[in-house]
């Protein structure tokens, strides 16, 4: 059974059409919600933490949002740089400290 | 800005060899984690590591993966008879002291095996 979920597995976009991913836990005792950006042949990079629900954060083009069962990556007038993989993942009671990943966004915004 | 490197970029081995990757980690972080990503699939957790001993480990890492600390900078992964499907990314990550730091990845070494 799947902890993390993430969709649509890819979106398309024109360049300033705004959108949302979707990043649904099924863990309990949520420790924190990680989104990190990944380009093709790289590592993952960090780019928000979220701990408690109604938690909110902000960077350029994204907001990074919490609830109790999901999160969401508002991405507010993307730009063709914004194109990556957005991956979602959790640390959780009972698992320590490795995170839990979802399979990933692949976005890719045209000009 | 400090980072998270890992050597080699790409390694190809022949089935049965071992390797050896390498990570140096950010400087002043205390927690340090191995995590793999075959093509096209989710990243994994294989291992974490603390006080030089490990904390957690995951199902896939059996007892053909080790991890050490030889320094006080470096920080490996090693596989002591690869497989086919040992051929993935893999990717070093680093937490600085505290319970709810986040982990930094490196850029990850492309593993072959032939």
């Amino acid at each position: 059974e799947d902890q993390v979920t993430q969709s649509p597995e890819a979106l398309r976009l024109q360049e300033g059409e705004s959108s949302s991913l979707n990043c649904s836990y099924t863990v309990s005792g949520l420790r924190g919600l990680f989104w990190y950006r990944q380009d093709p042949g790289k590592g993952p990079e960090f780019l928000f933490t979220l701990y408690s629900a109604g938690e909110e954060k902000e960077k350029e083009r994204l907001k990074a949002t919490l609830t109790k069962k999901e999160s969401f990556l508002h991405i507010t007038a993307p730009k063709p740089e914004d194109s990556a993989t957005y991956l979602c993942a959790v640390r959780y009671n009972n698992a320590g400290n490795m995170l839990t990943f979802g399979g990933g966004t692949r976005l890719m915004v045209k000009p | 800005e400090p980072e998270v490197t890992q050597t080699p970029s790409h390694q190809v081995t022949q089935m049965g060899q071992e390797v050896i990757l390498r990570c140096v980690p950010i400087s002043n972080h205390l927690y340090f984690y191995w995590y793999r990503q075959i093509l096209g699939q989710k990243v994994e957790f294989l291992v974490s590591f603390y006080n030089n001993e490990i904390s957690e480990k995951s199902e896939i890492f059996d007892d053909q993966f080790s991890v050490e600390r030889p320094d006080g900078s470096n920080f490996t992964l090693k596989i002591r008879s690869t497989k086919l499907e040992d051929s993935a990314m893999y990717f070093c990550a680093s937490r600085g002291p505290g319970s709810y730091n986040e982990q930094f990845f490196g850029p990850g070494t492309r593993l072959t095996v032939l």
